[in-house]
Formats: C-alpha cells, sequence, structure tokens
C-alpha cells in the first residue's frame, strides 16, 4: 500500500502563514487531496489534484507537489482552521489517506 | 444542497452482522460513484469500499473482502453497506462519501455524510 506521512502536530499562531506536508512512498502523480476535519465533524474537502481549491474553500488555503511530496499551506492561518488535516491519494491501489496532522493555534 | 445521512449503526457482537445505509439527497444519486470510509477512534481515515454509478462494479480494501458487500438502490437514493463476519478491529466511525469522477481517476470525496458508528464487542 502507498503509506502517506504526514507530521503529527503543529502549532501555529493566527496570522502566520503554515505548511503541512505529506510525503508518499511511491509516487502518486499529481493525483493527492486534502481534508479537513474538526473535532467531532465529518471531513471537509479542501484541495483536490494537489493544488486545485475545492468550491467554496478560502483562498487563504492552497496546495502544491506533485510525485511523492505534497504541502498544503494555509496564509494566513485563522483562529476557525484548528482542525486535523489529512492527505488522499488515488493514484495506486488501494486508495490511502495520512494519519493526519493536528493544527493548534498558539 | 447535497446531504448524505447514515444510520444502522450500534453495538453487534463478533462474528455478527450489520448493514449500515446512506440516504442521499440534494443530487442526482445515480450520476455518481460512492464509497465508504471509515475512521477507528482517534485514528486516521481509512477508504473500505467503492461502488459505480450504476452499481455494476465494486471495488473493496483487502482487509474486508469477502466480508463486507457495498450497494446501491438508485430508485431509492441509497447507499447500503452489508458488513459480516464483524471484527473488533472493524470498531469505526463508517461515513458514506460522494466520489468526483470513477474508481479510476480521479476518485476524490467532495461530500461526506455525519458517520455512523460501529462498535464491535461482545
Amino acid at each position: 500500500d502507498t503509506v502517506l506521512t504526514q507530521s503529527p502536530a503543529l502549532a501555529v499562531s493566527p496570522g502566520e502563514r503554515v505548511s503541512i506536508s505529506c510525503r508518499a512512498s511511491e509516487g502518486v502523480n499529481s493525483y493527492m487531496h486534502w481534508y479537513q476535519q474538526k473535532p467531532g465533524q465529518q471531513p471537509k474537502l479542501l484541495i483536490y489534484k494537489a493544488s486545485n481549491l475545492a468550491s467554496g474553500v478560502p483562498a487563504r488555503f492552497s496546495g502544491s507537489g506533485s510525485g511523492t511530496d505534497f504541502t498544503l499551506t494555509i496564509d494566513p492561518v485563522e483562529a476557525d482552521d484548528t482542525a486535523t488535516y489529512f492527505c488522499q491519494q488515488s493514484w495506486n491501489d488501494p486508495r490511502t489517506f495520512g494519519g493526519g496532522t493536528k493544527l493548534e493555534l498558539k | 444542497e447535497v446531504q448524505l445521512v447514515e444510520s444502522g449503526g450500534g453495538l453487534v457482537q463478533p462474528g455478527r452482522s450489520m448493514k449500515l445505509s446512506c440516504a442521499a439527497s440534494g443530487f442526482t444519486f445515480n450520476n455518481y460513484d460512492m464509497a465508504w470510509v471509515c475512521q477507528a477512534p482517534k485514528k486516521g481515515l481509512e477508504w473500505v469500499a467503492t461502488i459505480s454509478y450504476d452499481g455494476s462494479s465494486t471495488y473493496y480494501r483487502d482487509s474486508v473482502k469477502g466480508r463486507f458487500t457495498i450497494s446501491r438502490d438508485n430508485a431509492k437514493s441509497t447507499l447500503y453497506l452489508q458488513m459480516d463476519s464483524l471484527r473488533s478491529e472493524d470498531t469505526a466511525t463508517y461515513y458514506c462519501a460522494r466520489i468526483v469522477g470513477t474508481y479510476y481517476y480521479p476518485h476524490y470525496f467532495d461530500y461526506w455524510g455525519q458517520g455512523v458508528m460501529v462498535t464491535v464487542s461482545s
């Protein structure tokens, strides 16, 4: 299976820029997608195919990368961005998710 | 407004069966592939199964092949997951999700239900 590795947690101050990384154990072309999950809620699509902003998502969110290294950037971070962020690949079988990065605000 | 509402979860003994349902509204259900994704308590997300828009093709992760069956009733705009021979490691919140594209590409999830908890324990 394609393993997606994410840092477990990050802490930033409101107004700062934060980059959340996702590294794949094998190439996934540009088929990497990002989701935000707040406590007690279902995941929400943020970015699809590495760099495309999902409908209704603020332009503070952006994505980049290809192959094995991908980044979700939030700039500037707001208090409401406290959540866990998951990457997901859809190039290899089975479809897999990263373990999630919990973003906390200082 | 797209809505996905799961039902059918609860407590079940190991080895027994349970069937989940997901009622869809706000979009043309039979135009979309659909999936189940699970999340064990305080863990990450795990894709479980996908079904094509017309039900003709199904795909499963290895750990549920032969035990779980994904199906759909397009007349009722409802997705199902029949779970047999349940194990303690199947304990999780199960989400139904709408897929963009097909199983092959790009296969990401643009809408999710609120989830239903399944606890497998004696």
